[in-house]
C-alpha cells in the first residue's frame, strides 16, 4: 500500500478560502514533498520538509511536519480558481531507498 | 531547458502489440523514474535509475515490461505483450541526484497509453 495518505480525497471551496490537506504516513521519513498535478499534467514540486523541520512557507502554501503523529499538512491561504488541482505528498524513506506518493487530494476552487 | 520530454504523448493499441514509451531527461539530472499512473492504484513507481543503472525495479508488475537507460539522455519502457489492463498513463520524471531524496522530481506531461 501506499506509504503516504491524503485527507480529504476530495475538497471543494470558495475562491478566497483556505483550503487544509492532510497527510498521514507509516513508517519514519527523511523528508517529506507535495506535488500538484493540474489535470491531464505531469506533477510539479511545491515543497520539501525534512524530518527535523516542523514548518515550512512558500507563498501562500504552508506545509507542517509532525513526525510524532506521521502526519503533515499543506494550506493554501486565500484560495484561487488556478489553485483547482490534485495535491500528492511523497515521503522518503531512506531505508527504502525511494519515494512514495500517496493517492492526492483533489481540490475544487469555485470562482 | 524543455523540461522532461516524453513520446508519444497518446497510444493507442491492440492488445498484444508491443509498445516503447520513450523519454528524455533533463539535461545534468542523474536520477530517471517511470511511474504509471491508474485511478484504481494511484501513482505506481516502476523503475528508477541512478547514472543508467537501474537501482530498483520492484515496481515493474510483470516481466512483460521492461526499462533501460543506454545513455543520460534517453530511457525507454517497454511492455510486450501489451494487455488492456496496462492502460494508464506513464509518467517518466528526472531528478538532479539519487540519494536523500532531498531533490524534487521534474515530470514530464505522461505517455497516455490506451490498450483495445
Amino acid at each position: 500500500s501506499q506509504q503516504g495518505e491524503e485527507d480529504p480525497q476530495a475538497l471543494s471551496i470558495q475562491e478566497g478560502e483556505n483550503a487544509t490537506m492532510n497527510c498521514s504516513y507509516k513508517t519514519s521519513i527523511n523528508n517529506l514533498q507535495w506535488y500538484r498535478q493540474n489535470s491531464g499534467r505531469g506533477l510539479v514540486h511545491l515543497i520539501l520538509i525534512r524530518s527535523n523541520e516542523r514548518e515550512k512557507h512558500s507563498g501562500r502554501l504552508r506545509v507542517t511536519l509532525d513526525t510524532s503523529k506521521k502526519s503533515s499538512s499543506l494550506l493554501i491561504t486565500a484560495s484561487r480558481a488556478a489553485d483547482t488541482a490534485s495535491y500528492f505528498c511523497a515521503t522518503y524513506n531512506t531505508n527504502a531507498g525511494k519515494s512514495t506518493f500517496g493517492d492526492g487530494t483533489t481540490l475544487t476552487v469555485k470562482p | 531547458d524543455a523540461g522532461v520530454i516524453q513520446s508519444p504523448r497518446h497510444e493507442v493499441t491492440e492488445m498484444g502489440q508491443e509498445v516503447t514509451l520513450r523519454c528524455k531527461p533533463i539535461s545534468g539530472h542523474n536520477s530517471l523514474f517511470w511511474y504509471r499512473q491508474t485511478m484504481m492504484r494511484g501513482l505506481e513507481l516502476l523503475i528508477y535509475f541512478n547514472n543508467n543503472v537501474p537501482i530498483d525495479d520492484s515496481g515493474m508488475p510483470e516481466d512483460r515490461f521492461s526499462a533501460k537507460m543506454p545513455n543520460a539522455s534517453f530511457s525507454t519502457l517497454k511492455i510486450q505483450p501489451s494487455e488492456p489492463r496496462d492502460s494508464a498513463v506513464y509518467f517518466c520524471a528526472s531528478s538532479l541526484e539519487f540519494g536523500q531524496g532531498d531533490y524534487e522530481q521534474y515530470f514530464g506531461p505522461g505517455t497516455r497509453l490506451t490498450v483495445t
